[in-house]
Protein backbone atom coordinates (compact mmCIF):
# COMPACT_ATOMS: atom_id res chain seq x y z
CA UNK A 1 0.00 0.00 0.00
CA UNK A 2 1.50 3.55 -0.14
CA UNK A 3 2.23 5.07 2.30
CA UNK A 4 4.05 8.27 3.61
CA UNK A 5 6.85 8.70 6.40
CA UNK A 6 7.65 11.21 8.32
CA UNK A 7 10.39 10.01 10.27
CA UNK A 8 10.62 13.25 13.30
CA UNK A 9 7.55 13.14 14.95
CA UNK A 10 9.05 15.54 17.90
CA UNK A 11 11.37 18.26 17.21
CA UNK A 12 12.74 20.60 19.40
CA UNK A 13 14.86 23.52 18.68
CA UNK A 14 16.19 26.88 19.48
CA UNK A 15 16.04 29.73 17.45
CA UNK A 16 18.22 30.13 14.27
CA UNK A 17 18.89 26.32 14.33
CA UNK A 18 19.00 25.07 11.00
CA UNK A 19 15.41 22.77 10.23
CA UNK A 20 15.40 19.89 7.89
CA UNK A 21 12.47 17.44 8.57
CA UNK A 22 12.41 14.05 6.57
CA UNK A 23 9.80 12.79 4.29
CA UNK A 24 9.93 9.53 2.38
CA UNK A 25 7.03 7.63 0.23
CA UNK A 26 6.32 4.36 -0.86
CA UNK A 27 5.05 4.87 -4.84
CA UNK A 28 7.23 4.34 -8.04
CA UNK A 29 5.30 6.04 -10.37
CA UNK A 30 4.94 10.02 -11.33
CA UNK A 31 4.17 11.85 -8.26
CA UNK A 32 2.89 15.07 -6.67
CA UNK A 33 4.40 16.59 -3.62
CA UNK A 34 3.28 18.60 -0.90
CA UNK A 35 3.91 19.89 2.77
CA UNK A 36 1.35 22.06 4.94
CA UNK A 37 2.35 23.47 7.91
CA UNK A 38 -0.76 24.00 10.82
CA UNK A 39 0.34 26.76 13.44
CA UNK A 40 -1.17 26.52 16.76
CA UNK A 41 -5.50 27.34 16.89
CA UNK A 42 -5.34 27.50 12.97
CA UNK A 43 -5.64 25.95 9.69
CA UNK A 44 -3.80 23.95 7.57
CA UNK A 45 -2.04 25.43 4.89
CA UNK A 46 -0.13 25.15 2.07
CA UNK A 47 3.79 25.86 2.37
CA UNK A 48 4.78 24.32 -0.74
CA UNK A 49 4.25 22.07 -3.21
CA UNK A 50 6.40 20.16 -6.53
CA UNK A 51 4.44 18.92 -9.85
CA UNK A 52 7.48 19.11 -11.88
CA UNK A 53 10.40 21.33 -13.04
CA UNK A 54 12.93 22.14 -10.70
CA UNK A 55 13.08 19.64 -7.35
CA UNK A 56 14.34 22.01 -5.31
CA UNK A 57 11.04 24.04 -4.64
CA UNK A 58 10.81 27.37 -2.55
CA UNK A 59 7.88 28.11 0.02
CA UNK A 60 6.60 30.44 2.19
CA UNK A 61 8.60 31.82 5.38
CA UNK A 62 11.65 30.70 4.29
CA UNK A 63 11.29 27.28 3.75
CA UNK A 64 11.97 25.13 1.09
CA UNK A 65 12.06 21.21 0.08
CA UNK A 66 13.92 19.19 -2.59
CA UNK A 67 12.40 16.05 -4.54
CA UNK A 68 14.98 13.57 -4.56
CA UNK A 69 13.67 10.59 -6.84
CA UNK A 70 16.45 8.14 -6.48
CA UNK A 71 15.53 8.42 -2.60
CA UNK A 72 11.52 8.83 -2.80
CA UNK A 73 12.36 11.90 -0.65
CA UNK A 74 10.55 15.35 -0.23
CA UNK A 75 12.55 16.95 3.01
CA UNK A 76 11.91 20.03 3.86
CA UNK A 77 14.67 22.41 5.15
CA UNK A 78 14.57 25.81 6.38
CA UNK A 79 18.18 27.46 7.29
CA UNK A 80 17.22 29.47 10.76
CA UNK A 81 14.13 28.70 12.13
CA UNK A 82 12.32 31.29 14.27
CA UNK A 83 9.90 31.20 17.42
CA UNK A 84 6.51 31.83 15.08
CA UNK A 85 8.08 28.59 12.98
CA UNK A 86 6.48 26.34 15.91
CA UNK A 87 3.74 24.50 14.39
CA UNK A 88 3.20 20.72 13.39
CA UNK A 89 4.01 20.16 9.80
CA UNK A 90 2.09 17.99 7.05
CA UNK A 91 3.78 16.02 4.12
CA UNK A 92 1.40 14.73 1.79
CA UNK A 93 1.77 12.50 -1.88
CA UNK A 94 -0.53 12.51 -4.45
CA UNK A 95 0.22 9.86 -6.88
CA UNK A 96 -0.74 10.62 -9.67
CA UNK A 97 -3.64 7.95 -10.15
CA UNK A 98 -6.06 8.78 -13.01
CA UNK A 99 -9.40 9.99 -12.96
CA UNK A 100 -10.64 13.00 -11.09
CA UNK A 101 -11.11 12.10 -7.68
CA UNK A 102 -7.30 12.62 -6.74
CA UNK A 103 -6.73 11.88 -2.60
CA UNK A 104 -3.78 13.03 -1.16
CA UNK A 105 -2.03 10.32 1.45
CA UNK A 106 -0.63 11.93 4.10
CA UNK A 107 2.46 11.38 6.70
CA UNK A 108 1.39 11.47 10.45
CA UNK A 109 2.78 15.31 10.70
CA UNK A 110 6.04 15.88 12.58
CA UNK A 111 5.45 18.79 15.72
CA UNK A 112 7.99 21.43 15.79
CA UNK A 113 8.42 23.36 19.09
CA UNK A 114 11.08 26.10 18.55
CA UNK A 115 12.62 27.57 21.91
CA UNK A 116 13.03 31.37 21.78
CA UNK B 1 -9.18 34.33 -1.72
CA UNK B 2 -9.81 30.98 -0.80
CA UNK B 3 -12.41 30.08 1.83
CA UNK B 4 -13.53 26.94 3.29
CA UNK B 5 -15.96 27.78 6.42
CA UNK B 6 -17.35 24.72 8.91
CA UNK B 7 -20.35 25.37 10.77
CA UNK B 8 -18.96 25.29 14.00
CA UNK B 9 -15.07 25.42 15.85
CA UNK B 10 -16.50 23.57 18.86
CA UNK B 11 -19.21 21.05 19.44
CA UNK B 12 -20.51 19.33 22.23
CA UNK B 13 -22.63 15.89 21.73
CA UNK B 14 -24.17 13.31 24.16
CA UNK B 15 -23.57 9.97 23.14
CA UNK B 16 -26.42 8.03 20.45
CA UNK B 17 -27.24 12.16 19.27
CA UNK B 18 -27.40 12.38 15.85
CA UNK B 19 -24.41 14.87 14.24
CA UNK B 20 -24.18 17.30 11.31
CA UNK B 21 -20.99 18.93 10.39
CA UNK B 22 -21.33 21.63 7.50
CA UNK B 23 -18.40 22.48 5.42
CA UNK B 24 -19.51 25.37 2.55
CA UNK B 25 -16.41 25.91 -0.04
CA UNK B 26 -16.49 29.66 -1.99
CA UNK B 27 -14.01 28.34 -4.84
CA UNK B 28 -15.90 26.48 -6.82
CA UNK B 29 -14.43 22.96 -6.60
CA UNK B 30 -15.48 19.50 -7.70
CA UNK B 31 -13.56 17.68 -4.81
CA UNK B 32 -15.07 18.17 -1.22
CA UNK B 33 -13.21 15.94 1.71
CA UNK B 34 -13.69 15.17 5.36
CA UNK B 35 -10.86 14.59 7.42
CA UNK B 36 -10.62 13.21 11.20
CA UNK B 37 -7.29 14.72 12.95
CA UNK B 38 -6.17 13.12 16.53
CA UNK B 39 -3.30 13.06 17.91
CA UNK B 40 -0.02 11.05 16.63
CA UNK B 41 -2.90 9.56 14.20
CA UNK B 42 -2.32 12.33 11.08
CA UNK B 43 -5.08 13.36 9.13
CA UNK B 44 -7.20 10.36 8.02
CA UNK B 45 -9.72 10.25 5.41
CA UNK B 46 -13.62 9.31 6.02
CA UNK B 47 -15.01 10.16 3.37
CA UNK B 48 -14.82 12.24 -0.25
CA UNK B 49 -17.26 13.78 -3.13
CA UNK B 50 -15.59 14.37 -6.43
CA UNK B 51 -19.04 15.52 -7.76
CA UNK B 52 -22.39 16.12 -6.31
CA UNK B 53 -24.06 13.24 -5.06
CA UNK B 54 -20.99 11.59 -5.61
CA UNK B 55 -19.20 10.19 -2.51
CA UNK B 56 -16.55 7.55 -2.14
CA UNK B 57 -15.46 6.12 1.39
CA UNK B 58 -12.06 7.03 2.49
CA UNK B 59 -9.98 5.04 5.12
CA UNK B 60 -12.22 5.29 7.95
CA UNK B 61 -16.15 5.67 7.03
CA UNK B 62 -17.56 3.59 9.67
CA UNK B 63 -19.72 5.47 11.57
CA UNK B 64 -20.10 8.42 9.46
CA UNK B 65 -22.03 9.10 5.89
CA UNK B 66 -22.28 12.17 3.70
CA UNK B 67 -24.04 14.45 2.25
CA UNK B 68 -23.82 16.40 -1.22
CA UNK B 69 -26.69 17.86 -2.51
CA UNK B 70 -25.00 21.21 -3.72
CA UNK B 71 -21.21 21.52 -4.94
CA UNK B 72 -20.23 23.91 -2.17
CA UNK B 73 -21.64 22.37 0.84
CA UNK B 74 -20.43 18.91 2.27
CA UNK B 75 -21.73 17.81 5.17
CA UNK B 76 -20.75 14.91 7.06
CA UNK B 77 -23.16 13.01 9.61
CA UNK B 78 -22.54 11.04 12.62
CA UNK B 79 -25.67 8.86 12.89
CA UNK B 80 -25.02 7.49 16.73
CA UNK B 81 -22.33 9.42 18.21
CA UNK B 82 -19.87 7.30 20.30
CA UNK B 83 -16.97 8.65 22.69
CA UNK B 84 -14.49 7.14 20.13
CA UNK B 85 -15.83 10.27 17.89
CA UNK B 86 -14.43 12.59 19.87
CA UNK B 87 -11.43 14.69 17.51
CA UNK B 88 -10.62 17.46 15.23
CA UNK B 89 -12.80 16.96 11.88
CA UNK B 90 -11.28 19.36 8.99
CA UNK B 91 -13.11 19.64 5.87
CA UNK B 92 -11.06 20.14 2.83
CA UNK B 93 -11.88 21.12 -1.09
CA UNK B 94 -9.60 21.01 -4.40
CA UNK B 95 -9.94 21.85 -8.15
CA UNK B 96 -10.18 18.67 -10.08
CA UNK B 97 -6.89 16.61 -10.97
CA UNK B 98 -6.41 19.03 -14.10
CA UNK B 99 -6.04 22.03 -12.55
CA UNK B 100 -3.41 23.00 -9.18
CA UNK B 101 -5.95 20.62 -6.51
CA UNK B 102 -4.02 21.62 -3.29
CA UNK B 103 -6.32 21.11 -0.91
CA UNK B 104 -7.44 24.17 1.03
CA UNK B 105 -8.98 23.75 4.46
CA UNK B 106 -11.23 24.54 6.81
CA UNK B 107 -10.49 25.96 10.23
CA UNK B 108 -11.70 22.22 11.80
CA UNK B 109 -14.83 21.61 13.99
CA UNK B 110 -13.32 20.04 17.51
CA UNK B 111 -16.21 17.70 18.64
CA UNK B 112 -16.65 16.19 22.04
CA UNK B 113 -18.87 13.64 22.25
CA UNK B 114 -19.85 12.70 26.16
Amino acid sequence: AQSVSQHNHHVILSEAASLELGCNYSYGGTVNLFWYVQYPGQHLQLLLKYFSGDPLVKGIKGFEAEFIKSKFSFNLRKPSVQWSDTAEYFCAVDPYNAGNNRKLIWGLGTSLAVNP
Amino acid sequence: DVKVTQSSRYLVKRTGEKVFLECVQDMDHENMFWYRQDPGLGLRLIYFSYDVKMKEKGDIPEGYSVSREKKERFSLILESASTNQTSMYLCASSPPASGSYEQYFGPGTRLTVT
